[in-house]
């Protein structure tokens, strides 16, 4: 597609359930971001995928927290047993690979999916 | 990982220029300084990047510190649509691959 596409756009769900957060990343890119933001902050890094490399997990806050990433395209974000805290809007951003010394790739978000645990 | 430290928040009139500054001063050699904006209940757009050189585009300008510790982002004739968020972010190569880690960003309020 001509964009990163996220869905749900809104997913209200209540305390314990588990989501599922989807990102359909620009044609072609091979790096996958996703990011959380909590209201009124800044973008906290949680996972990212490179091509077929193992992904950089750093970010991920518990254990509840997972991603994967098939057939080097669409990646889904799961929470498992939701708390409140995790109540933000996650983006998710894709790019051409970045690796090397020389060019800087820029990333191109989606709208995001405003998750809200009751 | 390297930071970059930026004001929480500036103010400044439309149609004048807007010099947003960042501070960067664990740096390396290999890290490009890209500035992303975010307006209001959408995602991070991309505005510039650049390395050691100044870099001009269609939306902004980049000023680059000779030392590469500081870099200022300038938007020449700001409009009432450039007020957003400003996120000043290292382009960190880690083995190989390349991670952006947002800081908090300042929020630019342009008065008409």
């Amino acid at each position: 597609g001509a964009g990163v596409s996220q869905s749900p756009s809104n997913k209200v769900t209540e305390k314990g359930k588990d989501v599922e957060l989807r990102c359909d990343p620009i044609s072609g890119h091979t790096a996958l971001y996703w990011y959380r933001q909590s209201l009124g902050q800044g973008l906290e890094f949680l996972i990212y995928f490179q091509g077929n490399s193992a992904p950089d997990k750093s970010g991920l806050p518990s254990d509840r927290f997972s991603a994967e990433r098939t057939g080097g395209s669409v990646s889904t974000l799961t929470i498992q047993r939701t708390q409140q805290e995790d109540s933000a809007v996650y983006l998710c951003a894709s790019s051409l690979p970045g690796t090397g010394f020389s060019g800087a790739n820029v990333l191109t978000f989606g709208a995001g999916s405003r998750l809200t645990v009751l | 990982d390297a930071k970059t430290t930026q004001p929480n928040s500036m103010e400044s009139n439309e149609e004048e220029p807007v010099h947003l500054p960042c501070n960067h001063s664990t740096i390396s050699g290999t890290d490009y300084i890209h500035w992303y904006r975010q307006l209001p209940s959408q995602g991070p757009e991309y505005v510039i990047h650049g390395l050691t050189s100044n870099v001009n585009n269609r939306m902004a300008s980049l000023a680059i510190a000779e030392d590469r510790k500081s870099s200022t982002l300038i938007l020449h004739r700001a409009t009432l649509r450039d007020a957003a968020v400003y996120y000043c972010i290292l382009r960190l190569l880690i083995q190989g691959a390349q991670k952006l880690v947002f800081g908090q960003g300042t929020r630019l309020t342009i008065n008409p």
